[in-house]
């Protein structure tokens, strides 16, 4: 039942690795996202995307790249990880185009890169 | 300029009484949505209250209000009858437009005390 799923929930991986994180939303919805908690707590948009087109593409490195194969799924795949890159990444996805819905996030995956 | 502006350091409230969280916007757009969530512990990110710029009234869900202040742009969260399970990171959001993403404040710590 759960609205928003993200896999895994942690990842601990040595630098210079490749990894992914999948998501999946049972909503409806056609536009999901990705976001990227730092150690400060700040969150931030990295992409979004809106029925499997991308839309937002915030100056995020070209290491990572998002991958829609439908509009119920939105994956995000990181390659040559490096120690920075540690972080909470938070799927989530809303309504198209309706700036009074709320995002619904998924419960995040704690990133740690050794 | 910062778009959602959170400047209170972390707040501290007895149980069962009232607390405002702070916080400010900055747009130009017309139609923009400002939202609430809840960080615990825990990590998720729980969506708690919405107000859009063209309501009338100030948002209430429960034990949350939204105390809207269109000309000052403040949107300040009010908890009252404050519970232990209260104590959480809360975060200010704002939506402007079409297809937008969702831009969030810093973030206030609520600690709240038997």
């Amino acid at each position: 039942d759960t609205a928003v799923s993200q896999t895994p929930k942690y990842l601990v991986t040595q630098m210079g690795n490749d990894k992914s994180i999948k998501c999946e939303q049972n909503l409806g919805h056609d536009t999901m996202y990705w976001y990227k908690q730092d150690s400060k707590k700040f969150l931030k948009i990295m992409f979004s995307y809106n029925n499997k087109e991308l839309i937002i593409n915030e100056t995020v490195p070209n290491r990572f790249s998002p991958k829609s194969p439908d509009k119920a799924h939105l994956n995000l795949h990181i390659n040559s990880l490096e120690l920075g890159d540690s972080a909470v990444y938070f799927c989530a996805s809303s309504p198209r185009g309706s700036y009074n819905s709320p995002l619904h996030f998924g419960n995040g995956t704690r990133l740690t890169v050794t | 300029a910062q778009k959602i502006t959170q400047t209170q350091p972390g707040m501290f409230v007895q149980e069962k009484e009232a607390v405002t969280l702070d916080c400010t916007y900055d747009t130009s757009d017309p139609s923009y949505g400002l939202f609430w969530y809840k960080q615990p512990s825990s990590g998720e990110m729980i969506f708690l209250i919405y107000q859009g710029s063209y309501d009338q009234q100030n948002a209430t869900e429960g034990r949350y209000s939204l105390n809207f202040q269109k000309a000052r742009k403040s949107a300040n969260l009010v908890i009252s009858a404050s519970q232990l399970g209260d104590s959480a990171m809360y975060f200010c959001a704002m939506r402007e437009g079409a297809n937008s993403k969702l831009t969030f404040g810093k973030g206030i710590t609520l600690s709240v005390r038997p």
